[in-house]
């Protein structure tokens, strides 16, 4: 079972709120990576990280930001939330590089902006 | 640039074998995957293929690659109502090593 978490799971908000969503992953892996998931199931790479003080954008352009201060913890922020970042977010880790490089993921948070 | 296709939907019933198929681009991809979502959860790894095999097998999973073709397909035989979920195909691609996912296929099993 993979050890990565996100929290909150659900999350409501209204217009103009500032959020920060949470991973967190205890395997030491290096890589971490956002996924924003459409209704429609389709995966967007949003941001990825190969480790500490390292972020990156994705195949997705996104409002978000993120940082990676800790090995552990890959926190992603919206400054200000609007409806059209409603979408369920996925987090992942995986080694640099290895056999397969695998990507665990975590549970998932789903957002709602009204 | 890269890309992963598959169809959006399968409906079996129970019992019977499903096949999910899925093309891709890269023909440099070393790497081909398979990951199941259940509802309300992440994506699990199934299954992996290096893109020197042909075949592999895993209890009820069978991985079908044709390299000439860039078709990679997953075979789970005696379905069972429990596999349904979304199967995403995807690929080890790009530069950066990230993966490039497929946009899912929803599998059906009827009783």
């Amino acid at each position: 079972e993979a050890d990565i978490y996100q929290t909150p799971r659900y999350l409501v908000i209204g217009t103009g709120k500032k959020i920060t969503l949470e991973c967190s992953q205890t395997m030491g892996h290096d890589k971490m990576y956002w996924y924003q998931q459409d209704p429609g199931m389709e995966l967007h790479l949003i941001h990825y990280s190969y480790g500490v003080n390292s972020t990156e954008k994705g195949d997705l352009s996104s409002e978000s930001t993120v940082s990676r201060i800790r090995t552990e913890h890959f926190p992603l922020t919206l400054e200000s939330a609007r409806p059209s970042h409603t979408s369920q977010y996925l987090c992942a880790s995986s080694e640099l590089a290895g056999i397969g490089n695998e990507q665990f993921f975590g549970p998932g948070t789903r957002l709602t902006v009204l | 640039g890269e890309d992963v296709e598959q169809s959006l939907f399968l409906s079996v019933r129970e019992g019977d074998s499903s096949v999910i198929n899925c093309t891709y681009t890269d023909s440099s991809s070393t790497y081909l995957y398979w990951y199941k979502q259940e509802p309300g959860a992440g994506l699990q790894l199934l299954t992996y293929i290096f893109s020197n095999m042909d075949m592999k097998q895993d209890q009820r999973l069978t991985v079908l690659l044709n390299k000439k073709d860039k078709h990679l397909s997953l075979r789970i035989a005696d379905t069972q109502t429990g596999d349904s979920a979304i199967y995403f195909c995807a690929e080890r691609g790009g530069s950066q090593g990230n993966l490039i996912f497929g946009k899912g296929t929803k599998l059906s099993v009827k009783p």
